[in-house]
């Protein structure tokens, strides 16, 4: 799977837009682009994912450029709930003959604080 | 739908001693994967049962051992703990056939003493 890189720590007003960037430069054509999210003490969650289109769903919406090196995440209304550690990753999709799927390769992802 | 679950949530034992969690997958998931998260060295997966076979392994030693049954529960195993299996266990759940998500248990916080 490809690697990830994310900035370490965000910050965002309540009731902004956080916007998350990511970084995969190294991406393959058969590479999706997963978003979880972990809130302290909890497992993480799943948030959304993409190949290359942008997506949107009731939590996020993912921006995916063109030439699929890097995405931003983004959550339109954040809340104070929205606190927690969003990782980016980065695996492949076709079943490439044994390939795993209850495999995720996690990083140190970015650390989001929502202020009042 | 229920979630996934694991027991027990926490769990306290000493250096030697060997240790079981459990997890119950979402009920029609066939996929459960186990993973070990420290502050030093964040989420790493430990292993990946699909229909009663181990289909992947991550990079752990031989102490860390897992099975899932019939009725896709899985279970995880860690014999002579050391201190440096003190750590959150969690387990996730997917259907295992495709480009899916994984559903993440709250996991097991175990201290080794």
């Amino acid at each position: 799977d490809a690697k990830t890189t994310q900035p370490p720590s965000m910050d965002c007003a309540e009731g902004r837009a956080a916007n998350l960037p990511c970084n995969h430069s190294t991406i393959s054509g058969n590479e999706y682009v997963y978003w979880y999210r972990q809130i302290h003490s909890q497992g993480p969650q799943y948030i959304i994912h993409g190949l290359k289109n942008n997506e949107t769903n009731e939590m996020a919406s993912l921006i995916i450029t063109e030439d699929r090196k890097s995405s931003t995440l983004i959550l339109p209304h954040a809340t104070l709930r929205d606190t927690a550690v969003y990782y980016c990753i980065v695996r492949v999709a076709i079943n490439a003959g044994g390939t795993s799927y209850g495999k995720l390769t996690f990083g140190q992802g970015t650390i989001l604080t929502v202020h009042p | 739908k229920a979630g996934v679950t694991q027991t027990p949530r926490y769990l306290i034992k000493t250096r030697g001693q060997q240790v079981t969690l459990s997890c119950s997958p979402i009920s029609g998931h066939r996929s459960v994967s186990w993973y070990q998260q420290t502050p030093g060295q964040g989420l790493q997966f430990l292993f990946e049962y699909f229909s009663e076979t181990q289909r992947n392994k991550g990079n752990f030693p031989g102490r860390f051992s897992g099975r899932q049954f019939s009725n896709s529960r899985s279970e995880m195993n860690v014999s002579t703990l050391e201190l440096g299996d003190s750590a959150l266990y969690l387990c996730a759940s997917s259907v295992g056939t495709g480009n899916e998500k994984l559903f993440f248990g709250s996991g097991t916080q175990l201290s080794v003493l």
